[in-house]
């Protein structure tokens, strides 16, 4: 069974600092790995989505890279803002079935 | 493009009383997704559905819970009887052909509070 971790649990850093979020999967025959933002009370957003051949993806200041042999992948948020508030989860695809992580929230503070 | 609606977005219920829950997915969209997920933790997947079939039920727990998705558009998923135990967020999702390949949309969610 596929197990999805995200550490740190929760993080709080100032405006302005760069964010580093880290998710660890066991199985790494995965198809691809896909980041989402959840607001409070709020479904999930896509943010980025790397196909297994890639080895990362950008969009705007959200950076993710993917290393499917030690089964790691990091998202990067340059220019932290008090808007990025929110939780972050990781959640890789296997066989059709998306297994995703608990969760890092973070909280930029103005 | 209107996203995955999901009704209601909350809902208190005593246990031991059914309940339901209404999604209509993104149009044109093949492949639908119910999930549940508890506090703290990441979605789980309870059922996928190809059109009005469902191909992966196996987190589902058939004692109580049932889907269907008869036109192959939208769904609904019911609880019959609710437990204290099924308190979580009741999130639908959809994608475009359902390959692994495929982005999932997610709809806002119904929370659900069985007092």
């Amino acid at each position: 069974k596929q197990e999805v971790t995200q550490i740190p649990a929760a993080l709080s850093v100032p405006e302005g600092e760069n964010l580093v979020l880290n998710c660890s999967f066991t199985d790494s025959a995965i198809y691809n790995l896909q980041w989402f933002r959840q607001d409070p009370g709020k479904g999930l957003t896509s943010l980025l989505l790397i196909q297994s051949s890639q080895r990362e993806q950008t969009s705007g200041r959200l950076n993710a890279s993917l290393d499917k042999s030690s089964g790691r992948s990091t998202l990067y948020i340059a220019a932290s803002q008090p808007g990025d508030s929110a939780t972050y989860l990781c959640a890789v695809i296997n066989d059709y079935k998306l297994s995703f992580g608990a969760g890092t929230t973070v909280t930029v503070r103005a | 493009e209107a996203g995955v609606v999901q009704s209601p977005r909350y809902k208190i219920i005593e246990k031991k009383q059914p309940v339901a829950f209404w999604c209509n997915p993104i149009s044109g969209h093949n492949t639908l997704y119910w999930y549940l997920q508890n506090l703290g933790q990441g979605p789980e997947l309870l059922i996928r559905y190809e059109n009005e079939e469902a191909v992966d039920d196996s987190q589902l727990p058939k004692d109580r819970f049932s889907a269907e998705r008869l036109k192959g558009v939208d769904s609904t998923l019911k609880i019959q009887p609710a437990e204290l135990g099924d308190s979580a967020v009741y999130l639908c999702a959809s994608s475009q052909e359902g390959r692994n390949t495929d982005t999932q949309y997610f709809g806002p969610g119904t929370r659900l509070t069985v007092l």
